[in-house]
Parts: structure tokens; sequence; C-alpha cells
């Protein structure tokens, strides 16, 4: 059973450029999660979603950034006119359908650096 | 508000000797308990969680941690401290309200020394 993939592991993007990141969860699983990590820091939620659905989306940035999670495919993190503030990595996390006492299981992440 | 609190940036230990990586939490009723490990340009691994029962909780590679209600607090533990075991450590808790979101600690850096 695969685990979580994502892609692409490096992106490098200019100011004022799109940044599109995919996140493929386990085999099974219909939980969706992103965080972001700046450097030294810890991991900060940003959405939370089910298949077609976004259930919380309550650490999102409320311009630029937006998150699907479609019916067939992966799910997508986008970042729209990106800035350097936006350089950071980027998790996605996945977990089967259930309760909250699911652990969660970790892709190995999207650095993201805007020049 | 709810929160996680790893009140240590990092713990340094010599290998051999036991170690513990501190997490307390603020979070209403009877939340899920979680460690994670982050090593070098990796994601989190799952090490253990506490979900009810009893308030010692067995992990991965060694590891245990003790839920302490009264005091709020999940400590994580390790009788023997291996060099390989240093890493960024994440404590996060689930509340147990029909939600999925998980909190996650700032994160404790762990070295030990040979």
């Amino acid at each position: 059973n695969a685990g979580v993939m994502q892609n692409p592991r490096h992106l490098v993007r200019r100011r004022g450029q799109e940044a599109r990141l995919r996140c493929s969860p386990m085999k099974g699983h219909s939980h969706v999660y992103w965080y972001r990590q700046l450097p030294e820091e810890g991991l900060k939620f940003m959405v939370y979603l089910q298949k077609e659905n976004i259930i919380d989306e309550s650490g999102m940035p409320k311009e630029r950034f937006s998150a699907e999670f479609p019916k067939e495919g992966p799910s997508i993190l986008r970042i729209q006119q990106v800035v350097r503030g936006d350089s950071a990595a980027y998790f996605c996390a996945s977990s089967p359908p259930g309760t909250s006492s699911n652990e969660q299981f970790f892709g190995p992440g999207t650095r993201l650096t805007v020049l | 508000a709810q929160s996680v609190a790893q009140p240590e940036d990092q713990v340094n230990v010599a290998e051999g000797n036991p170690l513990t990586v501190k997490c307390t939490y603020s979070v209403s009723g009877n939340p899920y308990l979680f460690w994670y490990v982050q090593y070098p340009n990796r994601g989190l691994q799952f090490l253990l969680k506490y979900i009810t029962g009893d308030n010692l909780v067995k992990g991965s590679y060694g590891f245990e941690a003790e839920f302490n209600k009264s005091q709020t607090s999940f400590h994580l533990k390790k009788p023997s401290a291996l060099v390989s075991d240093s890493a960024l450590y994440f404590c996060a808790v689930s509340p147990n309200t029909g939600g999925f979101k998980t909190i996650f600690g700032a994160g404790t850096r762990l070295f030990v020394k040979a």
C-alpha cells in the first residue's frame, strides 16, 4: 500500500506566479489535510477536506490560497500570485474515514521556494 | 482557545540516558493525543497515540508516553536514548468533539550525543 504521495517534491516559482501542489492520499483514505511548515517552526493547519467538500479551512489565508479534493484525482493546493513569504514546506496528510482518533499519515512534503 | 504547548525548543541527552520531551495541552473534553517524529527533509511519522484506557501508552522505536489528565500533560519518554533518535518531535491533539482538526505543538528538537 503506497503511502501519501506529494508532487512535486521541490517547486521554484518567481513572485507573481502560481503554485500548484498535489497530494494523493493513501488508498482507502477519504480525509485530506494540508499543513504549512516555515523553517524552524512547527506545523500550521491550513485546510481539511473530504471528497468534493471543504470541511474546515480556518487555517487558510483569506486571499490567494485555495484547495480542492475532487471526486477523481489528487487533492490540489493552489497558491496564486506567490510572494516570498509563501516559501515553506507544505505537507499533506490523510486519514481513513471514522473518528478523529485516527492518526494522520503524512506525505514527504513539497518545498516551495519563491524567488 | 485550544492549544498545545511544547515548552522546550530543544532537549539534549547523552546516548543511553533516559529522555523526556514535554507536552501540555489546553483542549476541552477528552481529546485524543498523539506524538509524531520528523527527520530532516521528511514528513512526519506517527509514533503513538492515546485514546482511552491505560495512561501509559507504548509506541514505535521504544518510545512511550504518559497521559496525565489532572496536569493535562502527555510527555514522551524513552528509557535509553539512541543517537538515531535525534529528530524533531511534535505533540498533537485532536478534540473529541466530532471534528477532525488536529492541533500541533511547535515541536521540540532532540539531540542525542554519543
